[in-house]
């Protein structure tokens, strides 16, 4: 049971942008960096987003990150039918002995 | 370019031991460590744990103490991670993902492309 939630899915037309949330709190999002992953289907993780709003080389400028005390959001602008995927949210929690937790997860549907 | 790559899918009976090898290139090994994290089937992520691929030290989920082991052998450049006491709920795909100290960079940036792991009787 995640203590990241996320929207169980979102969609979108193609060129439109879609919003993903990710609701925490102040042991793990309120004070430690978030990163978001792309899931396709059928294949590992890949890192989108890292310290809230950075995108490693390669990943389109499409995609942006943001955060706001407990929650956080990824954007998706310019939707394309290669987005559809699973998304997770995930930063570091500090309560007990600590833990990296990732978001429950938002499939991404483009219709 | 930075690479991971996993060993094959395993079958085993409940209460068994599995070891999960990742074996890295495409960058200096002891300069990051390496996260594993397990997705069961149709399941989200769930984090296991971390290990420092320079020291050995090793940062384990709550859950997961005393059931999981993590090392690297930096002669090879490859990371393991072993589960022991199998249940069918450990069923899963195991993934490495390269990462500095989560509590401090707090990103997997480099994945590998995942292990099955099986666990029947």
């Amino acid at each position: 049971q995640s203590v990241l939630t996320q929207p169980p899915s979102a969609s979108g037309t193609p060129g439109q942008r879609v919003t993903i949330s990710c609701s925490g709190s102040s042991s793990n999002i309120e004070g430690n960096p978030v990163s978001w992953y792309q899931q396709l289907p059928g294949t590992a993780p890949k890192l989108l987003i890292y310290r809230n709003n950075q995108r490693p080389s390669g990943v389109p400028d499409r995609f942006s990150g943001s955060k706001s005390g407990t929650s956080a959001s990824l954007a998706i602008s310019g939707l394309r039918s290669e987005d559809e995927a699973d998304y997770y949210c995930a930063a570091w929690d500090d309560s007990l002995t600590g833990l990296y937790v990732f978001g429950t997860g938002t499939r991404v549907t483009v219709v | 370019q930075v690479q991971l790559v996993q060993s094959g899918a395993e079958l085993k009976k409940p209460g068994a031991t599995v070891r999960v090898s990742c074996k890295a290139s495409g960058y200096p090994f002891t300069t990051y460590g390496i996260n594993w994290v397990r997705q069961a089937p149709g399941q989200g992520l769930e984090w296991m744990g971390w290990i420092s691929a320079d020291n050995g030290y090793t940062q384990y989920a709550q859950k997961f103490q005393g059931k999981v082991i993590m090392t690297t052998d930096t002669s090879t450049n490859t990371a393991y991670m072993e589960l022991r006491s199998l249940r069918f709920d450990d069923t899963a795909i195991y993934y490495c993902a390269r990462g500095k100290r989560p509590a401090v960079a707090g990103a997997c940036d480099y994945w590998g492309q995942g292990t099955l792991v099986t666990v029947s009787s």
